[in-house]
């Protein structure tokens, strides 16, 4: 079955440090890997994905994730957190190899806190 | 910058009412997408449309839901007989010419059951 596991519930980073936000997946075949952004009282924004190619992916606001397939993981990261960073993140990954596979399954999301 | 579109924000109705949500997805997008998010829990997936009808839905995806897209423009969700666990936040999502391409989503509307 697919899974997305987002161990951590909440992660608090201090203004200027690196931030990573974990992820891990399961699928039976190739991943299809996604993170989204929700600001509070909006919806979900895309932030990166990874389809194939380099396993690092850059995406908006200096967001970047590392594709590992020994570890099943997509963790997002960014060297140098901003306050205005702090929102939940999505992990979504799809199975590439279903072909009517449309949907996304998604972690349970990871609430970013940024301290100044 | 082409975004998705919702209405009503929020939508208060009684067990048992009918309810139809709408969504203008991005325009020269093909692929849409219902999903919802109990409070407090993960989004879950409804339902995916493409070419004028359903090409996958989940198991919440009962006989009590329905998708239209009446004109070319708006997609609808409707909810024949509400339950007081269909309160959710409901999210409408689009994808362009490939359902592989990312879906970009609407800022959601909260459905509230009483």
């Amino acid at each position: 079955a697919q899974s997305v596991a987002q161990p951590e519930d909440q992660v608090n980073v201090a203004e200027g440090n690196p931030l990573t936000v974990k992820c891990t997946y399961s699928v039976s075949g190739n991943p299809y890997l996604f993170w989204y952004v929700q600001y509070p009282n909006r919806g979900l924004q895309f932030l990166l994905k990874y389809i194939t190619g380099d396993n690092l992916v850059k995406g908006s606001y200096g967001f970047e994730a590392e594709f590992n397939k020994s570890q099943t993981s997509f963790h997002l990261k960014k060297p140098s957190a901003l306050v205005s960073d702090s929102a939940l993140y999505f992990c979504a990954v799809r199975d590439m190899d279903m072909d009517s596979n449309y949907q996304l399954i998604w972690g349970a999301g990871t609430k970013l806190i940024i301290k100044p | 910058e082409p975004e998705v579109t919702q209405t009503p924000s929020h939508q208060v109705t009684q067990m048992g009412q009918e309810v139809i949500l709408r969504c203008v997805p991005i325009s020269n997008h093909l692929y849409f997408y219902w999903y919802r998010q109990i409070l407090g829990q993960k989004v879950e997936f409804l339902v995916s449309f493409y070419n004028n009808e359903i090409s996958e839905k989940s198991e919440i995806f009962d006989d009590q839901f329905s998708v239209e897209r009446p004109d070319g423009s708006n997609f609808t969700l409707k909810i024949r007989s509400t339950k007081l666990e269909d309160s959710a936040m409901y999210f409408c999502a689009s994808s362009g010419f490939s359902s592989y391409n990312e879906q970009f989503f609407g800022p959601g509307t909260r459905l509230t059951v009483l």
